[in-house]
């Protein structure tokens, strides 16, 4: 079964809103998370590092001011996409590492946002 | 800057045929490399990993892959391939800096 649960898996709205995305660890405790974003016919891209109880370490090119990350517990992560518009369309994954560092991790299935 | 390229990025076989995926990587250091796949319409899956020892390393569904340190390649095979196989396969490092880090990813069309 899944260790990693996305929710949602599919959020349309319009410009101007924002959008929060979960990601939980189900049956471990996850130290790390990451959060991907995917363009279509393209790879995932990490966007951000999210620590449990520190400030998310963002790629170059990544607005933190848009991509708000909170990692507030050992179980779950959530992405907020603030302000969204039509270009933050997109496929956006997060993946989770437990305590002992073990790889690989474990993914998400994916929330697939949609701006109108 | 770490990264890893794969130079496939569509390939069309038929039932049976033998398959090799590309994969090279920059880095200089100690490197994990993986191989995800992607069915349609589904979340990325673990296909094989490599941490250390035996270079040739065995995954699920038949897939294997082999570790050439001096080519910095990570090729994926497979000797018979099937229509299920049909999914788009990812490359993937990691290194000390602990981030992963995934090539473009290969495309395979599987005629049935």
């Amino acid at each position: 079964g899944a260790v990693v649960s996305q929710h949602p898996s599919r959020v349309i709205c319009k410009s101007g809103t924002s959008v929060k995305i979960e990601c939980r660890s189900l049956d471990f405790q996850a130290t790390t998370m990451f959060w991907y974003r995917q363009f279509p016919k393209q790879s995932l891209m990490l966007m951000a590092t999210s620590n449990e109880g520190s400030k998310a370490t963002y790629e170059q090119g990544v607005e933190k001011d848009k991509f708000l990350i909170n990692h507030a517990s050992l179980t779950l992560s959530t992405l907020t996409v603030t302000s969204a518009h039509p270009e933050d369309s997109s496929f956006y994954i997060c993946s989770a590492r437990d305590f002992s560092g073990n790889q690989p991790q474990h993914f998400g299935d994916g929330t697939r946002l949609s701006i109108l | 800057a770490q990264s890893v390229s794969q130079h496939n990025h569509h390939v069309i076989l038929s039932e049976a045929a033998s398959l090799e995926l590309g994969c090279n990587y920059s880095y200089g250091g100690t490197v994990n490399l993986f191989w995800y796949v992607q069915y349609p319409g589904q979340h990325l899956q673990l296909l094989l990993k490599y941490f250390s020892g035996d270079p040739l390393v065995k995954g699920i569904k038949g897939f294997e892959a082999e570790f050439i340190k001096s080519k910095f390649s990570f090729n994926l095979r497979k000797p018979s391939v099937q229509w299920s196989d049909t999914a788009e396969y990812f490359c993937a490092v990691t290194s000390s800096a602990s981030k992963i880090i995934f090539g473009s990813g290969t495309r395979l069309s599987i005629r049935p």
